[in-house]
């Protein structure tokens, strides 16, 4: 099936670090992504990983890849309440660009 | 940079009736994308364009859904006629270059009543 998968709920205290999780299902995906939502708003690109990569770090983030296992995750460190919103996965479909995304993680950051 | 620009940003109206949507890519994007995303969804893919033509309309309801790219830079969606389970958010979405990053609009909210 195509169904890109992630965990619903994340809730945290401020200070702490998140780790939003992610399974995915093309073996063939050529890139990675992770976008932020927040109420109202279009989605904001974060970051993106290619596949023939491990890890990638940007400032707060580091995106993890399993390729064996097909598992991506984001952990965003000192999480602020600025960082409240729904994150979205997604895979870039070998050949058409195509993105499929994740069902999406509501991240909730308790001061 | 001007990012992706959509109207309206809000738009109601009955079920039966027709709605259009307008979206003005990022300058220079040739790919340019619409996404339905019903609440508590990620999003969907409708319809990918390639400059002026379609690359990807497998999830577009064509009986009731149109979209044109006129000259390989705005494009409108079409629904007609509309259905209550049409109500959600509709993105657009450009992106150039081999690492396809996609960069969204700020979506319009359609209520179908």
């Amino acid at each position: 099936g195509e169904d890109v998968e992630q965990s619903l709920f994340l809730s945290v205290r401020e200070g702490d670090s998140s780790v939003i999780n992610c399974t995915y299902t093309d073996s063939s995906s050529t890139y990675l992504y992770w976008y932020k939502q927040e109420p109202g708003a279009g989605l904001q690109l974060l970051t993106y990983i290619f596949s023939n990569m491990d890890m990638k770090q940007d400032q707060r983030l580091t995106v993890l890849l399993n390729k064996k296992d097909k598992h991506l995750s984001l952990r965003i460190a000192d999480t602020q309440t600025g960082d409240s919103a729904i994150y979205f996965c997604a895979e870039s479909k070998k050949g058409t660009y195509k993105y499929i995304f994740g069902t999406g993680t509501r991240l909730k950051v308790l001061a | 940079e001007a990012g992706v620009a959509q109207s309206p940003r809000y738009k109601i109206i009955e079920k039966r009736q027709s709605v259009a949507f307008w979206c003005n890519p990022i300058s220079g994007h040739a790919t340019l994308y619409w996404y339905q995303q019903i609440l508590g969804q990620g999003p969907k893919l409708l319809i990918q364009f390639q400059n002026n033509g379609v690359v990807d309309d497998s999830q577009l309801p064509k009986d009731r859904f149109s979209a044109e790219r006129l000259k390989g830079v705005d494009s409108t969606l079409k629904i007609q006629p509309a259905k209550l389970e049409d109500s959600a958010v509709y993105l657009c979405a450009s992106s150039q270059g081999p690492t396809n990053e996609q960069f969204f609009g700020p979506g319009t909210r359609l209520t179908v009543l």
